[in-house]
Parts: C-alpha cells; sequence; structure tokens
C-alpha cells in the first residue's frame, strides 16, 4: 500500500543552523502538509500546499519557514536559522488521490529534529 | 477554533475488553478523522468520518458522530496489547483544510 516516505528519520542540528526536512508524498496526491508535535504536545499544522503554492499557513510558520516541491515526486520544509524551540517531531502529510475520500490525510512516520 | 478535545486523557484495561475514546469539538466541520501513534512514531490514519454519517465500522473499530453535541467516539472492541497507543480526534473545515488536533487520549492495553 503506497505511503508517504520522510527521511532524515533524526536529524540534530546546532542552533542558527539551516536544516532541510524531506518527504515523499503518496503518488497522485494533490494535497500536501507539514505538522509538527513538540515532544508531549499536540500535533499542530504549520502549512499546506496546493497547485505549488501555499494555500493556508499559521502562525508558526514565520519567515524562517519555506517549503517547495522541487520535482514531481519530493516535498520539503526548510527552517532558515534553526532555534531550539524548533525541537520537535515533524510530520509530512498528503491527501486527495482521484477517487479518494475527500478530506482524508495521510501522514509519513516523521523526521525528530533536535536543536543543540 | 475546530479544537477537538479527546477523554479521558489516559485509559487502562485488560485484553479482550473494549475501549471506548470521547472527542469534543467546537464548530462545524466537514469531516473527523481517528489516528493512532505508538510512542514517539508517526500518525496512522485509522477512519474518516463525515458530517451526515452518524456511525462507521472499520474491523474491530466503531466510530459515530452527534454533529448536534459536536462529538465522536471511538470505540475499539476486543482490545489487544498490540492496541497500546495514542489515540487522536482531528477535525477539519471545507476541503482540504489544515486538520486540527486534540491532545489525545492514551490507552493502554495489559495483557
Amino acid at each position: 500500500e503506497p505511503e508517504v516516505t520522510q527521511t532524515p528519520s533524526h536529524q540534530v542540528t546546532q542552533m542558527g543552523q539551516e536544516v532541510i526536512l524531506r518527504c515523499v508524498p503518496i503518488s497522485n496526491h494533490l494535497y500536501f502538509y507539514w505538522y509538527r508535535q513538540i515532544l508531549g504536545q499536540k500535533v499542530e499544522f504549520l502549512v499546506s500546499f496546493y497547485n505549488n503554492e501555499i494555500s493556508e499557513k499559521s502562525e508558526i510558520f514565520d519567515d524562517q519557514f519555506s517549503v517547495e516541491r522541487p520535482d514531481g515526486s519530493n516535498f520539503t520544509l526548510k527552517i532558515r536559522s534553526t532555534k531550539l524551540e524548533d525541537s520537535a517531531m515533524y510530520f509530512c502529510a498528503s491527501g486527495g488521490r482521484a477517487g479518494g475520500s475527500y478530506g482524508e490525510q495521510f501522514f509519513g512516520p516523521g523526521t525528530r529534529l533536535t536543536v543543540l | 477554533s475546530q479544537q477537538g478535545e479527546e477523554d479521558p486523557q489516559a485509559l487502562s484495561i485488560q485484553e479482550g475488553e473494549n475501549a471506548t475514546m470521547n472527542c469534543s469539538y467546537k464548530t462545524s466541520i466537514n469531516n473527523l478523522q481517528w489516528y493512532r501513534q505508538n510512542s514517539g512514531r508517526g500518525l496512522v490514519h485509522l477512519i474518516l468520518i463525515r458530517s451526515n454519517e452518524r456511525e462507521k465500522h472499520s474491523g474491530r473499530l466503531r466510530v459515530t458522530l452527534d454533529t448536534s453535541k459536536k462529538s465522536s467516539s471511538l470505540l475499539i472492541t476486543a482490545s489487544r496489547a498490540a492496541d497500546t497507543a495514542s489515540y487522536f480526534c482531528a477535525t477539519d473545515g471545507m476541503g482540504y483544510n489544515k486538520l486540527i488536533f486534540g491532545a489525545g487520549t492514551r490507552l493502554a492495553v495489559h495483557p
């Protein structure tokens, strides 16, 4: 069964460094998302992406964050200058396959980002 | 906010028992989804129920939705130790908007 994949599974970085988190959504899906979950807290929406542009973003998604779909398969989240509070599990999700149930979002396994 | 909130926060049962988790939300929705998360792992999609549906089944899972009370319940029948995980409800509005997650219910199923 198709699934969302994410790399790396764990990323450790120094404060102020740039990180790029990578995702391969399910083929034929049209909508892509990033969420994050700080340890012990709720899953929070960051950004949604459709038709090669951001469709919605949260207040968390400030100028330090950017997303890109550089080719037909990858979807990336870049954090330009990481802060300690960016430490979290980052989830990619996709949805909207042709003929699929309206609104379902399927999540990847996550990338655990640790900022030191 | 369309925030979903689950209760109880934690549930501990024996294998073979049924587990019921509840979710409440605040605004109108198009659908409500339930997810499972094993400790430190990814979110597994369990079931989606639309606002015009009242009940849905998938294997040992039964989900109900009461839009008049803005609440949903997830029932796991004949629980197994492998069902031990956190369970989250997530609501959205129109189309493919963001999902709003609740804080989750931590379920522990003891052999």
